[in-house]
């Protein structure tokens, strides 16, 4: 499976969009990108998947670029519970996932 | 989304003692489902992936004989660590694939089990 490159942490402000990105430059063209995110002490929390078009649902909204190598995961309006470690993984999702070390978003009072 | 459950969420053994955690899902059917561990400030590390009525494919370094992994029905996999020692003090995660096996699959993941070896 492709990696996946994010960063480390971000900061957002209650209420403000949250916007993390990801970079996927050696995805394949039956690959995948998912989110995840994980609360402390708590199981992975599915959010949103696409393959090369634009997605949203209740929880948030997936970008992906044209070329696919990279993607944005948007929370429209975050909130103090939006506090976790978001994942991208890029995989087909009939294997196991791959995770990396996320990017820790911090949702600021 | 659909939804996965573990049992225990924590336990706490002695150290020489087996403990099995089992994963279910609760209102979908999954063929194959997958266990990971993670330790404090790392990230999820997959163990061994689990199908319907075969055996478990483990990965290198996971040792097959220590983690018994049973996954006898569609909606139920188990794992047991047997003779569990500290260093088996984890965080231990399963996930289970929903979909046809064709095209995308989702991937749902349980609440994980604390275990505690002393």
């Amino acid at each position: 499976d492709a990696k996946t490159t994010q960063p480390p942490s971000m900061d957002c402000a209650e209420g403000r969009a949250a916007n993390l990105p990801c970079n996927h430059s050696t995805i394949s063209g039956n690959e995948y990108v998912y989110w995840y995110r994980q609360i402390h002490s708590q199981g992975p929390q599915y959010i949103i998947h696409g393959l090369k078009n634009n997605e949203t649902n209740e929880m948030a909204s997936l970008i992906i670029t044209e070329d696919r190598k990279s993607s944005t995961l948007i929370l429209p309006h975050a909130t103090l519970r939006d506090t976790a470690v978001y994942y991208c993984i890029v995989g087909t999702g009939r294997r196991a996932l791959t995770f990396g070390s996320g990017t820790r978003l911090q949702v600021q009072p | 989304g659909a939804v996965v459950s573990q049992h225990p969420s924590r336990v706490i053994c002695k150290s020489g003692t087996s403990v099995k955690i089992e994963c279910r899902s609760l209102d979908f059917q999954a063929t194959t489902m997958f266990w990971y561990r993670q330790f404090p400030k790392q990230s999820l590390m997959l163990m061994a992936t689990s199908n319907e009525g075969s055996k478990a494919t483990y990965e290198q370094g996971v040792e097959k004989d220590k983690f018994l992994i049973n996954h006898a029905s569609l909606t139920l996999s188990t794992l047991t660590v047997t003779s569990a020692h500290p260093e088996d003090s984890s965080f231990y995660i399963c996930s289970a694939r929903e979909g046809s096996g064709i095209g995308t699959d989702t991937q749902y993941f349980g609440p994980g089990t604390r275990l505690t070896v002393l």
